[in-house]
């Protein structure tokens, strides 16, 4: 049971390098989600998939990119990273409900420890 | 936007204390959700609330939507070592397709 699988789990840029954080779930959910956690600031969103298909910012958007590539996987792009950007990132998914039922618990991802320097 | 504030923010207890924390808003949600987050690894889901009223529990922890629906509680009893960590509360709104998170609760128990 691997539920969300996130790649690479640990990884260190220096500013202005770009990078793809890579996000896969297998219980055929229909809901994505990019999360980053900092100290004292809890989850916050980035983007989200309610669909295979549909993209949406969440709550921080700025300086990134998603892909949804299938239903499967949901990718999040760094372009130009900066220091500002360090954190853990996480991937949840949720679902299989229908998009109007948006109450089905996420499940995360073991995160994704990025450094700029 | 929505906001939840947790509290405590930490807590220092004993083994074998009972422990509280809790989440209100001034929205309403229509589910609350309580996860558990260890060092290093991703939140997991501890308990899901979907009722107004409605009282949960999972093993020694027990959770409970508020009947206003602004807020919600999570109850550890007999704390033990394991129980260390961090607790998140998360809200959601139907049709929203978001949650929306507390900004945790960490938990230190002294042996």
């Amino acid at each position: 049971n691997a539920g969300v699988t996130q790649t690479p789990k640990f990884q260190v840029l220096k500013t202005g390098q770009s990078m793809t954080l890579q996000c896969a779930q297998d219980m055929n959910h229909n809901s994505m989600y990019w999360y980053r956690q900092d100290p004292g600031m809890g989850l916050r969103l980035i983007y989200y998939s309610a669909s295979e298909g549909t993209t949406d910012k969440g709550e921080v958007p700025n300086g990134y990119n998603v892909s949804r590539l299938n239903k499967r996987e949901f990718s999040l792009r760094l372009e130009s990273a900066a220091p500002s950007q360090t954190s853990v990132y996480f991937c949840a998914s949720s679902g299989p409900g229908q998009a109007l039922h948006s109450n089905q618990p996420q499940h995360f991802g073991d995160g994704t420890r990025l450094s700029i320097l | 936007g929505q906001q939840l504030n947790q509290s405590p923010q930490s807590m220092f207890i004993q083994e074998g204390e009972d422990v509280s924390m809790n989440c209100t808003s001034s929205s309403i949600f229509n589910t609350w959700l309580w996860y558990k987050q260890d060092p290093g690894e991703g939140p997991v889901l501890l308990i899901a609330l979907y009722k107004a009223g409605e009282l949960t529990s999972n093993g020694r922890l027990t959770a409970q939507f508020g009947i206003t629906r602004k807020d919600s509680f999570l109850n550890i009893s007999a704390s033990i070592p394991s129980d260390v960590g961090i607790y998140f509360c998360a809200g959601g709104v139907q049709g929203a397709q978001k949650l929306v998170f507390g900004q945790g609760t960490r938990l230190t128990i002294n042996p």
